[in-house]
């Protein structure tokens, strides 16, 4: 079982759709969680964190996160074309300091 | 304010030959990382340095890798001799940890090595 797991996709959603991006980890001892968003070709962009169970709302983006069930989700509102990237998931395990990553959803909107 | 720089950010050579990819963190970041992003293998982490310590090199694929941070604000990372295997884009990261609690990392816009 990989550590951080992801769905390759690609995810296809419409303009204006929601799409909604899940991730599931492997350690229960994992205590900070993020989204990036790569597009291709460029490095990726920080766009989300979220260390407590529960909801975080940044504009069009939410990152839930659910501890007990394993698993950290994106959910991004009136997708837009623009948004059309990779989303990489990424935990921090322990108390350290070290990221490790999901192999990324790849979403693509479509206008 | 600046990002993390890297530089160069294209880098074509011959097998055999020495490659050395160089990072400046964003200023006031104490924690540094080298990546690497194959197709294949994805978004690998090769080392990560603390206060200039490094802390972690378990993710260095051999001894052809090495890195050093002589410096809060400069890291490089060197391959000698490289190989075609060693061709990805490869990504450095800075961000702040104090005590046990770690802040958000943020890339720099990574070099692209060619390795023929």
């Amino acid at each position: 079982q990989k550590e951080v797991e992801q769905n390759s996709g690609p995810l296809s959603v419409p303009e204006g759709a929601i799409a909604s991006l899940n991730c599931t980890y492997s350690d229960r001892g994992s205590q900070s969680f993020f989204w990036y968003r790569q597009y291709s070709g460029k490095s990726p962009e920080l766009i989300m964190f979220i260390y407590s169970n529960g909801d975080k709302e940044d504009g069009r983006f939410t990152a839930q996160l659910n501890k007990a069930s394993q698993y950290v989700s994106l959910l991004i509102r009136d997708s837009q074309p623009s948004d059309s990237a990779t989303y990489l998931c990424a935990v921090i395990r322990n108390a350290g300091n070290m990221l490790t990553f999901g192999g990324g959803t790849r979403l693509m909107v479509k206008p | 304010d600046a990002g993390v720089i890297q530089s160069p950010r294209h880098e074509v050579t011959e097998m055999g030959q020495e490659v050395t990819l160089r990072c400046k963190p964003i200023s006031g970041h104490n924690s540094l990382f080298w990546y690497r992003q194959t197709m294949m293998r994805g978004l690998e982490l090769l080392i990560y340095f603390n206060n200039n310590v490094p802390i972690d090199d378990s993710g260095m694929p051999e001894d052809r890798f090495s890195a050093k941070m002589p410096n809060a604000s400069f890291s490089t990372l060197k391959i000698q001799p490289s190989e075609p295997r060693d061709s990805a884009v490869y990504f450095c990261a800075s961000s702040g940890q104090y005590g046990t609690v770690s802040y958000e990392q943020y890339f720099g816009p990574g070099t692209r090595l060619t390795v023929t």
